[in-house]
């Protein structure tokens, strides 16, 4: 597959465990937060955002954690499964200004599920 | 299908020979925006565009060309690339700017030689 980065974050776990992948974020000005997920050979993919003015939001498996107090951004994945093996991102997202619309990502974590 | 098709998905080139890797959706999306993933920087953004005709530059402009004459397609061109674009670029959609929620085309993996 194609190789989306190096040095990156690793992360791995046994099928099943709940998975915590972090992200510490600069900018304090960003509207949204969203995770994406890249498997091997593909494009990113959208999973879940949160808004800036929330501090929690569940999906399917997943949930999406903000602090902004420590600027810090966490995915939860419940259960997870050997599918959910890929990279993950998060990214920033603004509501308006010069920057709207443009997502800015972060560099990445690695998941590993081992069967 | 909903998606977004790129193309080539592989190119190998020389250095100086133009060329363009095309963008399309079929989702009637207003945003498209095309970004470039290297390792250990992520992806970063060239060009976005908001609407037809309405193109705008991103982080990482330079040596690229966009062009937005119809919704559906969204090139981009580099007229005399370089080895500093050797890169795995994506095509993205989304329905209107500020939508989070972006597609992404499968990527296309450009080396210039």
């Amino acid at each position: 597959g194609e190789s989306v980065g190096l040095h990156l974050p690793t992360l791995s776990v046994q099928e099943g465990d709940n998975s915590i992948i972090n992200c510490a974020y600069s900018n304090s000005a960003s509207d949204y937060f969203i995770w994406y997920k890249q498997e091997s050979g593909k494009g990113p993919q959208f999973i879940i955002d949160i808004r800036s003015n929330m501090d929690k939001r569940q999906g399917q498996r997943v949930t999406v954690l903000l602090n902004k107090t420590v600027k810090h951004l966490s995915l939860q994945i419940a259960a997870t499964q050997p599918g959910d093996s890929a990279v993950y991102f998060c990214a920033e997202a603004y509501a308006g200004g010069t920057s709207y619309g443009k997502l800015t990502f972060g560099q990445g974590t690695i998941l590993t599920v081992h069967p | 299908e909903a998606q977004v098709t790129q193309n080539p998905r592989y190119l190998i080139t020389v250095t100086g020979k133009k060329l363009t890797v095309t963008c399309s959706q079929n989702m009637n999306h207003e945003y498209m925006s095309w970004y470039r993933q290297d390792p250990g920087l992520g992806l970063r953004q060239i060009y976005y565009s908001m609407n037809v005709e309405v193109t705008d530059k991103g982080d990482v402009p330079e040596g690229y060309k966009v062009s937005r004459k119809e919704k559906r397609n969204f090139p981009l061109i580099l007229e005399s690339p370089s080895p500093n674009q050797t890169s795995l670029y994506f095509c993205a959609s989304s329905l209107s700017v500020g939508d989070t929620e972006a597609f992404f085309g499968q990527g296309t993996r450009l080396t210039v030689v």
